[in-house]
């Protein structure tokens, strides 16, 4: 059975570039999808975009000239990389497998943004 | 982008008792609409896809209908395990989009 964990700095300050790891066990990132979900405070889950090991990645048009999704097959791991950050990024970010349905989901993981 | 329009926001219910959770799509998806359960602290849990195709594990007191633009998620005896949040999702157009969520409470 595929686990997903999340790992990355839980406070980042604004204008800076957020970096998140999703480390995958039970299944190779050669296969399916890999996708990146989050969810503000307060607010429904907001899917930010999936990548592939072929190369295939679509994001969110509302964060698709910040977001970049990587994968990392020596390491089994798969990265989102967000710039700009604002407040508004403050959210409990998720990875999942899957492109447009999360099968499997990490446990997430709380980023802030803040000065 | 699709909207997905989720009622209730919460509802208490008893032990046994049957729960209904509406979404409703902005468009038509057929019937390219999941169903996720999040518990507090836990990764979110897919239990429907496919509008009404339960998902290998999950307990069969959980279903799902509807097609087109309505749909319906029930739990047929409200066990306290189900004490979660639910979300609906279209998968139908990119981007993904999920319902406001339902919490599931027990009176």
């Amino acid at each position: 059975q595929v686990q997903l964990q999340e790992s990355g700095p839980g406070l980042v300050k604004p204008s800076e570039t957020l970096s998140l790891t999703c480390t995958v066990s039970g299944d190779s990132i050669r296969s399916f999808y890999w996708s990146w979900i989050r969810q503000p405070p307060g607010k429904t889950l907001e899917w930010i975009g999936y990548g592939s090991f072929s190369g295939t990645s679509n994001y969110n048009p509302s964060l698709a000239s910040r977001a970049v999704i990587s994968l990392d097959t020596s390491k089994n791991q798969f990265t989102l990389r967000l710039t700009s950050l604002t407040s508004a990024d403050t959210a409990v970010y998720y990875c999942a497998r899957g492109k447009a349905s999360p099968v499997s989901w990490g446990q997430g993981t709380l980023v802030t943004v803040s000065s | 982008d699709i909207q997905m329009t989720q009622s209730p926001s919460s509802l208490s219910a008893s032990i046994g008792d049957r729960v209904t959770i509406t979404c409703q799509a902005s468009q038509d998806i057929l019937t390219s609409l999941n169903w996720h359960q999040h518990k507090p602290g836990k990764a979110p849990r897919l239990l429907i896809y496919g509008a009404s195709n339960l998902e290998s594990g999950v307990p069969s007191r959980f279903s799902g209908s509807g097609s087109g633009t309505d749909f319906t998620f029930t739990i047929s005896s409200l066990q306290p395990e189900d004490v979660a949040t639910y979300y609906c999702q279209q998968s139908d157009n990119l981007p993904p989009t999920f319902g406001g969520g339902t919490k599931v409470e027990i009176k």
